[in-house]
């Protein structure tokens, strides 16, 4: 079975600049997250989408990055413009479609996005 | 909002010796859930637990979850240096679906 699969790997950006990130989940998995990790930090949740409806942004700075799923099965995460402080690593995951309020799923993650914002 | 707090940050062991690391939620968890993360590695999955006062063993690792369902442990017994990482308690609260992580304990092996 293919994992989740992301691109690309590394990416170098000055301030202001835009960037795009691109995710394939899980063949038939309805759940994708895009997270943020910061060195030295635990992976913070930007967007949880399932099929091609999003269920959280709770945490995605709306003014400067936005998400699609329009397919319900591949994504992208975009950010416009860059600042210095979105240095970190951008992970994808997927899971089985959740359906109740206690979920069962774990989470499988992608190789994720190492950007460095100068 | 819900917090998940996670101690020690780092914890340096000699090959054999035991690992601990703790995690300690701001209201009750419906369940959490454990992964490991290698040095320039994704998360992986390691464990989910529901119970209240579960236990639950994986080999040389040990997984418990708190009776109030607050806390939750990892126990590693004897280290072996692929046990090197960071490794991750994500909580879920009992009234929505976002999963909660705490900040990570890393595990290294002094040399």
């Amino acid at each position: 079975e293919a994992g989740v699969a992301q691109s690309p790997r590394y990416k170098i950006i000055e301030k202001r600049q835009s960037v795009a990130f691109w995710c394939n989940p899980i063949s038939g998995h309805a759940t994708l997250y895009w997270y943020q990790q910061i060195l030295g930090q635990g992976p913070k949740l930007l967007i949880q989408f399932q099929n091609n409806g999003v269920v959280d942004d709770s945490q995605l700075p709306k003014d400067r990055f936005s998400a699609e799923r329009l397919k319900g099965v591949d994504s992208t995460l975009k950010i416009q413009p860059a600042k210095l402080e979105d240095s970190a690593v951008y992970l994808c995951a997927s899971s089985p479609l959740e359906n109740k309020p206690i979920s069962y799923n774990e989470q499988f993650f992608g190789p994720g996005t190492r950007l460095t914002v100068l | 909002g819900q917090q998940v707090m996670q101690i020690p940050q780092y914890q340096h062991v000699q090959e054999g010796e035991d690992f601990t690391t703790y995690c300690n939620s701001s209201t009750t968890l419906s369940n959490i859930q454990w992964y490991k993360q290698r040095p320039g590695g994704h998360p992986v999955f390691l464990i989910q637990l529901v119970k209240s006062g579960e236990v639950k063993k994986q080999k040389r690792l040990t997984f418990q979850f708190g009776e109030a369902k607050k806390n939750s442990s990892l126990h590693i017994t004897a280290t072996q240096t692929t046990d090197v990482g960071t490794y991750f308690c994500a909580g879920r609260g009992d009234s929505n679906y976002q999963l909660i992580w705490g900040a990570g304990t890393k595990l290294i092996i002094k040399p």
